[in-house]
């Protein structure tokens, strides 16, 4: 089936700017997760989503990040006000999120590369 | 707090012969789940292989092994017989348990080149 999808692949912007980034999890799965990977720090989670629960936004580094979730389907991570150290590959993930741990496979998407001018 | 470190920043390996990754971990959760990615240079994240920190069995998958030694709180990855394609980044990653959000925190990765 199909997996995690994401767009767009690459996004350039100025710096001030903000940006809307998508995600499309695999269908079924009612987790999903932001992360993100720069060449400092790795890769870091953002935030999560699971059902209707409120989401989980402990990683998100600043005001500026924010996400949704429609539907229980859809997320969309915008940025406001962009910033160079904002620069990196931005992955979603989803999981099926039921019961043990070995069903919580979280499987990722191929990434949005966020370059900030 | 968890923590994934990955002592091997890179390494290369000769086709058909295998090799180690290591992957050291630190958690007071009793229960966790330990996964292994490999990110080739298109840059998606592949799942690999999960070891449950109860589980009695080694997992494995394929060429894919994961050496679990809870009380030294390692999960190294093994490859056996290496191949071209398996040049990438692998990375090790931590699960905990449910109350801590279900997120997963990782190392700093491997880049493993394989030589033909």
């Amino acid at each position: 089936g199909a997996g995690v999808s994401q767009s767009p692949s690459n996004k350039v912007t100025e710096k001030g700017k903000d940006v809307e980034l998508r995600c499309d999890p695999i269908s079924g799965h009612t987790a999903l997760y932001w992360y993100r990977q720069s060449l400092g720090q790795g890769l870091e989670f953002l935030i999560y989503f699971q059902g209707n629960s409120a989401p989980d936004k402990s990683g998100l580094p600043s005001d500026r990040f924010s996400a949704e979730r429609t539907g229980g389907s859809v997320s969309t991570l915008t940025i406001q006000r962009t910033q160079q150290e904002d620069s990196a590959v931005y992955l979603c993930a989803s999981s099926l999120a039921k019961g043990g741990l070995a069903e919580d496979t979280q499987y990722f998407g191929p990434g949005t590369r966020l370059t900030v001018l | 707090a968890q923590k994934i470190t990955q002592t091997q920043p890179g390494m290369f390996v000769q086709e058909k012969e295998a090799v180690t990754l290591d992957c050291t971990y630190d958690t007071s959760d009793p229960s966790y789940g330990l996964f292994w990615y490999k990110q080739p240079s298109s840059g998606e994240m592949i799942f690999l292989i999960y070891q449950g920190s109860y589980d009695q069995q080694n997992a494995t998958e394929g060429r894919y092994s994961l050496n679990f030694q809870k009380a030294r709180k390692s999960a190294n990855l093994v490859i056996s017989a290496s191949q071209l394609g398996d040049s990438a980044m692998y990375f090790c990653a931590m699960r905990g348990s449910k109350a801590a959000g279900n997120k997963l925190t990782f190392g700093g990765g491997t880049r493993v080149l394989v030589k033909p």
